[in-house]
């Protein structure tokens, strides 16, 4: 059965403070891995894709990698419009494009 | 613009109601799905349709129905038999099920279902 756990459950940072949400997975075969950001009360808004690892991507102060085991998204400098959800999801071989998705990590950015 | 849409936003259901949630999509995606949403909690599949006039039950399907007579519509039902239906219901839809590359699914603003 596919896995995904994130970790921290919340993160609270102040305003240009570092820091990396964690992405556990267990898939029999991983075709891709997804970030999403997910706001109050909307759907999740798609952010990245990850297919095998050693990838690597970026978008603004976001950056994902990814390992045989787990993905880091990567926050450089957050602004508090960078709070939010953000919401991993496993796509399995052979599963057809149906995602397993972890918990979720809070992320609140202070100014 | 292209873009999944979700109706209503909210939606409110008596005890022993059935209901129906519409989600519509015009980005021409063969696959569509629908997760649910509690709070605090990640996303968790409960139909998906790869084809039209296809759909399969995914991790928790009972108490729900769906149907796909159009490659754009893929409503959902929730009907008296959900025990617990009050939840936060998402949309989604794909390229194709099947295939590589672009496999990212899209999803919709969601709606809010109570149970009064």
């Amino acid at each position: 059965e596919d896995q995904v756990t994130q970790s921290p459950e919340a993160l609270r940072l102040q305003e240009g403070e570092s820091s990396s949400l964690n992405c556990s997975y267990t898939v029999s075969g991983l075709r891709g891995l997804f970030w999403y950001r997910q706001d109050p009360g909307k759907g999740p808004e798609f952010l990245f894709t990850l297919y095998s690892a050693g990838e690597e991507k970026e978008k603004e102060r976001l950056k994902a990698t990814l390992t045989k085991k787990e993905s880091f998204l990567h926050i450089t400098a957050p602004k508090p419009e960078d709070s939010a959800t953000y919401l991993c999801a496993v796509q399995a071989r052979g599963a057809g494009n149906m995602l397993t998705f972890g918990g979720g990590t809070r992320l609140m950015v202070k100014p | 613009d292209g873009g999944i849409t979700q109706s209503p936003k909210y939606l409110f259901r008596k005890e022993g109601q059935n209901v129906t949630l519409s989600c519509e999509q015009n980005l021409n995606h063969d696959a569509m799905y629908w997760y649910r949403q509690d709070p605090g909690q990640g996303l968790r599949l409960i139909y998906y349709s790869q084809i039209v006039n296809d759909f399969q039950k995914g991790d928790i399907a009972e108490g729900y129905s769906v149907s796909r007579e159009k490659k754009e519509s893929f409503p959902l039902t929730v009907t008296s038999a959900q025990k617990n239906p009050t939840a936060f219901y998402l949309c989604a839809s794909s390229i194709a099920a099947w295939g590589s590359g672009n496999t990212e699914a899209f999803f919709g603003q969601g709606t809010r279902l109570t149970v009064v």
